[in-house]
């Protein structure tokens, strides 16, 4: 069974502090993909990133970066020099190749960052 | 070019009602699904629409339905509403041919009293 854990419930950082927010998933097939989500408190679900489980490559976008580890089955994502702006909810998430718009959450990392 | 749109906002219903909410997908986009997302939780996956025809359903009783329009609009439909119904309803669209990403809309508050 596909299963998403984000161990940290909610976390506050400072402005200007480096924020990692983790994320351990459980799946069974060979082909999969990741994601991240934010979810400020307008509800609307915002895309951030999508990774296939044959690219391990960490990627970069601006302040955001990611880390996936096989090895380990984790996708944790990290925010440099957070703002306020950076304040929601974050969802890690995992789907099938065959059933992509199945996608199976995590129960979300509230992140407030305190001017 | 409009995003995901759904209706109404917000919905106040009672036990034992009937309840339908809306969905338009992105422009462009052909396949259409409903997530279900409780208070202080993920989203859950309730089930997926394409062609007019439900493709994929989550963990959910026969109470919720849907339905795809030719346009690729949808409905979702939930019968006898109990307390447990009350959260966020979500709507998200995608384009199958290319799987790229969903497209998730602002979502209906559903209260159930």
């Amino acid at each position: 069974a596909q299963k998403v854990t984000q161990a940290q419930t909610e976390i506050s950082v400072v402005e200007k502090e480096d924020v990692t927010l983790d994320c351990v998933y459980e799946t069974r097939d060979t082909t999969y993909y990741l994601f991240w989500y934010k979810q400020p408190p307008s509800g609307e679900l915002v895309f951030l990133i999508r990774r296939n489980s044959f690219d391990e490559q960490n990627e970069i976008s601006g302040r955001y970066s990611w880390n996936f580890q096989k090895s380990t089955s984790s996708f944790n994502f990290t925010i440099t020099a957070s703002q306020v702006v950076d304040s929601a909810v974050y969802f890690c998430a995992l789907s099938e190749d065959t059933s992509y718009d199945k996608v199976i959450f995590g129960p979300g990392t509230s992140l407030s960052v305190i001017p | 070019d409009a995003g995901v749109t759904q209706s109404p906002t917000h919905l106040i219903k009672t036990r034992g009602q009937q309840v339908t909410l809306r969905c338009s997908p992105k422009s462009g986009h052909d396949t259409v699904s409903w997530y279900q997302q409780a208070l202080g939780q993920g989203p859950q996956f309730i089930f997926q629409y394409y062609e007019e025809e439900e493709r994929q359903r989550g963990n959910f009783p026969d109470r919720f339905s849907g339905h795809q329009f030719p346009n690729y609009s949808s409905e979702l439909n939930v019968n006898a509403l109990l307390l447990g119904d009350s959260a966020l309803y979500l709507c998200a669209s995608s384009l199958r041919a290319t799987n790229e990403k969903l497209f998730f809309g602002s979502g209906t508050q559903l209260s159930v009293l």
